[in-house]
């Protein structure tokens, strides 16, 4: 089983960037890294989702490094809406749905 | 395009009863995945219906069971419920189990509380 591991809790200003690392050493050949956020009492959202190197829409990047064992979400310029709890998972969703983990998540407040 | 949908809201329950909870999924998927949120922690997979077929169970005992139906709409059943099923459960939709680039897309979720 692919297993992640990422800071429980981060703080940050409005208006700064914010980087979230997950770690993922055992993560397979065909395995995705997707990122979440999840507000109190709602499902989490899908914010991002890659499998080397770099994506980017338009509310975040992901940073994946060429062995692909860690990631990096950055979320440019935060706002007090950006307070979540951020999750990272690995894995391929359709050939092993049930083997996709979530963690307990980096839980992030950003302050005025 | 309509997201994903889940009723009730929130629901509360005694011990020993029997609780049914519904998913729509969003246009055009056609797989649904249940997971069960206690507070504090992350969503833990209860199963995935694919064309009204299970297609891959978490660690949950029988008493939690599902439903497909063939407009792709989902239910998920637990029987003789206990105090620890109180949580949040969370449908989540996806075009297809085959392909390994998509992802699922998460419904609002039912609070279930058992008293």
């Amino acid at each position: 089983l692919a297993k992640t591991t990422q800071p429980i809790s981060m703080d940050s200003y409005e208006g700064q960037e914010v980087n979230i690392t997950c770690s993922h050493n055992n993560i397979a050949t065909n395995d995705y890294i997707t990122w979440y956020q999840q507000f109190p009492s709602q499902g989490p959202r899908f914010i991002i989702q890659g499998y080397k190197t770099k994506v980017t829409n338009e509310v975040a990047s992901l940073f994946i490094p060429a062995d692909r064992k860690s990631s990096t979400l950055s979320l440019p310029r935060v706002s007090l809406s950006d307070t979540a709890v951020y999750y990272c998972l690995v894995g391929d969703w359709y050939s092993s749905a049930s083997k996709i983990i979530f963690g307990s998540g980096t839980r992030l407040s950003i302050r005025p | 395009e309509t997201g994903v949908t889940q009723s009730p809201t929130h629901l509360i329950k005694t011990r020993g009863q029997q609780v049914t909870l519904r998913c729509s999924s969003q246009s055009g998927h056609n797989t649904v995945s249940w997971y069960q949120q206690a507070l504090g922690q992350g969503p833990q997979f209860i199963f995935q219906y694919y064309r009204e077929e299970e297609n891959g169970r978490g660690n949950f005992p029988p008493r939690f069971s599902g439903l497909q139906f063939p407009n792709y709409s989902s239910e998920l059943n637990v029987n003789a419920l206990e105090l620890d099923d109180s949580a949040l459960y969370l449908c989540a939709s996806s075009f297809d189990p085959g392909g390994s680039t998509d992802t699922q897309y998460f419904g609002p979720g039912t609070r279930l509380t058992v008293l």
